[in-house]
């Protein structure tokens, strides 16, 4: 079936580390990715996205690259913030519906 | 001017009880999502509307009952709440029915004692 694998958390990184989150998938074809956020107390918002094999999707410092040979699409920032911390959520569009991983808690540390 | 917003944002209620949660969105998207999110942050679709037509049912219990009365609202109906029914329950809605660039709202944390 139609899965997202996430690195589990909780990631603990000090103001200005440079962060990875890993994800990969499993899926029929080649799905549409993303990432979402979510800040505490509040709901999802949509980070970055890629649409095809090799496109690279990029938002307020994040990056994803959307690697087909290797099925993943690993979250980046050069430069961590406190106000980075939140839950991070890879997911695949499968059909309409969106597949999410279980989450990865990043915690920043000033 | 928030974009998806859902009420109540806190539900506190007894097994067996029946309860109802309102979401509405205000940017003109045609399709709704409702997910429910457990305590270990896993979310899973539930249902979703294309312009009032359920087009998307997952394997929900029939006490789980979504009404669409316009493309702007959805609301969810539980009947005879469970233990297990305790989680965050978001709104979610996008442009089209292709579930692309979904915007959600801020979550309903429902508690079953």
């Amino acid at each position: 079936g139609n899965s997202v694998t996430q690195m589990e958390g909780p990631v603990t990184l000090s103001e200005e580390a440079f962060l990875t989150i890993n994800c990969t998938y499993t899926a029929t074809g080649y799905p549409s990715l993303f990432w979402y956020v979510q800040y505490p107390g509040e709901g999802l918002q949509l980070l970055l996205k890629a649409t095809k094999a090799d496109d690279k999707g990029s938002n307020k410092g994040f990056e994803a690259t959307y690697r087909k040979e290797t099925t993943s699409f690993h979250l980046e920032k050069g430069s961590v913030q406190v106000s980075d911390s939140a839950v991070y959520f890879c997911a695949l569009l499968y059909g309409n519906k969106l597949v999410f991983g279980a989450g990865t808690i990043l915690r920043v540390k000033s | 001017d928030t974009a998806v917003s859902q009420t109540p944002k806190y539900l506190v209620t007894q097994m067996g009880n029946d309860k109802s949660i309102k979401c509405e969105q205000n940017l003109g998207h045609d399709t709704m999502y409702w997910y429910k999110q457990d305590s270990k942050k896993f979310l899973k679709i539930m249902f979703s509307y294309n312009n009032k037509e359920l087009i998307i049912n997952e394997t929900v219990p029939n006490r789980f009952s979504p009404k669409s009365p316009d493309k702007a609202h959805l609301n969810l109906h539980i009947n005879s709440l469970e233990l297990g029914d305790s989680a965050v329950y978001f709104c979610a809605s996008s442009q089209d029915g292709r579930g692309d660039e979904q915007f959600f709202g801020p979550g309903t944390r429902l508690t079953v004692l």
